[in-house]
């Protein structure tokens, strides 16, 4: 596609209840970030493929966050048994290097209620 | 870890002027460093990336320089639009794969 798109745009969820957000880094691209940001802060790294590889998830907050990227294209993080203060921007972002550039989605506003 | 402060949080100027944002970093053995966009609701537009071996970036009315060995950057911009008005975040990468934002500075340009 033109550009990385993100799945769904808001979602809102109870406490407790799992969610799944995806991601379409444009094609092409061999590397893709995770990042979440929280009203008001800058984006914080979550985690890091190349291509299918998980080769970096130092900034997952917990063991309830997990990322797949099976095929080496999508994406899509997972948040189990979700809390209060997981609410924030998931932004996704895919370059076509670590060196290069990258680009961003529009981000998943997740609400936790 | 790496910190990143931008300087200020918020800039309000009118129409037409020229200002300058800036960012500050901890650990001057980046791989490069990047500004980025950010309208409210919305995700992050790449505005300029420099390498660590250049010492600016020019993209039309936006120029921004590198300074490793004090740790800066700045981002200038020329001659000021409405349109402007957005929050503006730099972002520093080491050796690893993340990038290290910082905080942002919130421009609103005034007609």
């Amino acid at each position: 596609g033109a550009g990385v798109s993100q799945s769904p745009r808001y979602k809102v969820a109870k406490r407790g209840q799992d969610v799944a957000l995806r991601c379409d880094p444009i094609s092409g691209h061999v590397s893709l970030f995770w990042y979440q940001q929280a009203l008001g802060q800058g984006p914080e790294f979550l985690t890091y493929f190349q291509n299918e590889a998980q080769l970096d998830k130092s900034g997952l907050p917990s063991d309830r966050f997990f990322a797949e990227r099976p095929e080496g294209s999508v994406s899509t993080l997972k948040i189990q048994r979700t809390q209060q203060e997981d609410s924030a921007v998931y932004l996704c972002a895919s370059s076509q290097g670590t060196v290069l550039g990258a680009f961003f989605g529009q981000g998943t506003r997740l609400t936790v209620v | 870890k790496q910190e990143v402060t931008q300087i200020p949080a918020a800039l309000s100027v009118p129409e037409g002027e020229n200002l300058v944002l800036n960012c500050s970093f901890t650990d001057s053995a980046i791989y490069n460093l990047q500004w980025f966009r950010q309208d409210p609701g919305k995700g992050l537009t790449s505005l300029l990336l420099i390498q660590s071996s250049q010492r600016e970036q020019t993209s039309g009315r936006l120029n921004a320089s590198l300074d490793k060995s004090s740790g800066r950057s700045t981002l200038y911009i020329a001659a000021s639009q409405p349109g402007d008005s957005a929050t503006y975040l730099c972002a520093v990468r080491l050796s690893g794969y993340a990038l290290n934002f910082g905080k942002g500075t919130s421009l609103l340009v005034t007609p």
